[in-house]
């Protein structure tokens, strides 16, 4: 069964950074295309970015409102998947969950999720 | 790259029939059959209920349906029943690789 677990959330003031993890269990993120998606309190759902499998380059994409202050990376001995966040804003407060992409039934869709972790940006 | 417009809400009694729309451009909803639908309970994680535009998961309830015509995609419940009260959304894969999310659509259960 897969599981994803995130953490690393809490308050931090703008232009702060932030280092969340999403502990992954049931099956290997090398070999899965991994996003994360926030979401703001009170909005809807925003993709942020994704890393690749290693097959496919280990490369990244990201949405434009995080593309130059958000890095997305793996850490394959510990199953793991980071999302760095440097140069935060306000609008960054969100609850950041990370997702499976495509990886149980393809057409980029996101099957597992985690339940998220918050991420405030105030001074 | 500009969310997918839902509407913001939508109604039905017990027993009939919704449909929620979504609608994107020529770059990501016309682009690919690479449409997917959610339903998000608030605060717990989102459970995708269709994808590449009509595709169900396993264990995903027949009552859920989608369909695409040009650029806009639909879902359609059929035989509203009172736990389907909560959010959905759509999203998509664009031509620039990214993924693009709706904004979303109340679904109230009168």
């Amino acid at each position: 069964e897969v599981q994803l677990v995130e953490s690393g959330g809490g308050l931090v003031k703008p232009g702060g950074s932030l280092r969340l993890s999403c502990a992954a269990s049931g099956f290997t993120v090398s070999s899965a295309w991994m996003s994360w998606v926030r979401q703001a309190p009170g909005k809807g759902l925003e993709w942020v970015g994704r890393i690749k499998p290693k097959t496919e380059g280990a490369t990244t994409d990201y949405a434009a409102p995080v593309k130059g202050r958000f890095t997305i990376s793996r850490d394959d001995s510990k199953n793991a998947l980071f999302l760095q966040m440097d140069s935060l804003k306000t609008e960054d407060t969100a609850v950041y969950s990370c997702a499976t992409e495509g990886y149980s039934y393809g057409y980029h869709s996101f099957h597992d999720w985690g339940q998220g972790t918050m991420v405030t940006v105030s001074s | 790259q500009s969310a997918l417009t839902q509407p913001a809400s939508v109604s039905g009694s017990p027993g009939q029939s919704i449909t929620i729309s979504c609608t994107g451009t020529s770059s990501d909803v016309g682009f690919y059959d690479y449409v997917s639908w959610y339903q998000h309970h608030p605060g717990k994680a989102p459970q995708l209920l269709i994808y590449g535009v009509t595709n169900r998961p396993s264990g995903v309830s027949d009552r859920f349906s989608g369909s695409k015509s040009g650029n806009t995609a639909s879902l359609t419940i059929s035989g509203l029943q009172a736990e389907d009260e909560t959010d959905y959304y759509c999203s998509s894969y664009t031509s620039s690789s990214r993924v693009v999310f709706g904004g979303g659509t109340k679904l109230t259960v009168l």
